[in-house]
């Protein structure tokens, strides 16, 4: 099956530092990349997502890469606020069948000091 | 306001003692799932269910049980439920039109003592 790799697990950046989380992907057929923002006590919820069409994609500051070749895709934070940190989450899927089960990264813990 | 509304938000229960956890949406969503989320382990899916009597295993069902009786309601049953259980649980929705969009609920904390 699909397996995900996110790194960094932790990243602690100063305000106004850009921040880059990468993962890795095993499949070749997967194609469809999203990313989730957990805050303290809340549920994951979707910030932007990239198919395996596209090799960018843009949300004034945040972005998401994807290299297919390589089988990763990186989410950038420019301009960092403090109400950035938080757990971030990578996922990639496939549609088999009709069923849907995404395979998350490990998450990475998004510190960004005032 | 659209969301999926999960309860309780905290339980501590005994080895053993069957418990259930409820979800609930109002976006009268077609795909409905439940994960665990375990620290440095990510999130991983337990069941999900396609639509009303439809469900299937995701990648740790071991130990739960689920049911689609209603479009609006997933719950998840643990029979049975032992410490390594313990864990923080979402349930999770999405329409059959953008089924990749999960829409999460706020989460249970669960300690099996």
């Amino acid at each position: 099956g699909e397996n995900v790799e996110q790194h960094p697990s932790t990243l602690s950046v100063q305000e106004g530092d850009s921040a880059v989380i990468k993962c890795t992907y095993s499949d070749s057929a997967s194609n469809y990349f999203p990313w989730y923002k957990q805050e303290l006590g809340k549920g994951p919820q979707l910030i932007i997502d990239i198919r395996s069409n596209v090799g960018e994609k843009k949300d004034q500051r945040i972005a998401v890469t994807l290299n297919k070749t390589a089988k990763h895709f990186s989410l950038h934070i420019t301009e960092t606020q403090p109400e950035d940190s938080a757990v971030y989450f990578c996922a990639a899927s496939i549609q088999a069948g009709g069923s849907y089960i995404p395979t998350f990264g490990r998450g990475t813990s998004l510190i960004v000091h005032p | 306001e659209a969301q999926v509304t999960q309860n309780p938000r905290y339980l501590i229960t005994v080895t053993g003692k069957k418990l259930t956890v409820t979800c609930s949406q109002n976006m009268n969503h077609e795909y409905m799932s439940w994960y665990r989320q375990d620290p440095g382990l990510g999130l991983r899916q337990i069941y999900y269910s396609m639509n009303v009597e439809v469900t299937d295993k995701g990648d740790v069902p071991e130990g739960y049980k689920v049911s689609r009786k209603e479009k609006r309601n997933f719950p998840l049953i643990l029979e049975s439920p032992s410490p390594n259980q313990t864990s923080l649980y979402f349930c999770a929705s999405s329409p059959a039109t953008f089924r990749e969009k999960l829409f999460f609920g706020s989460g249970t904390q669960l300690s099996v003592l």
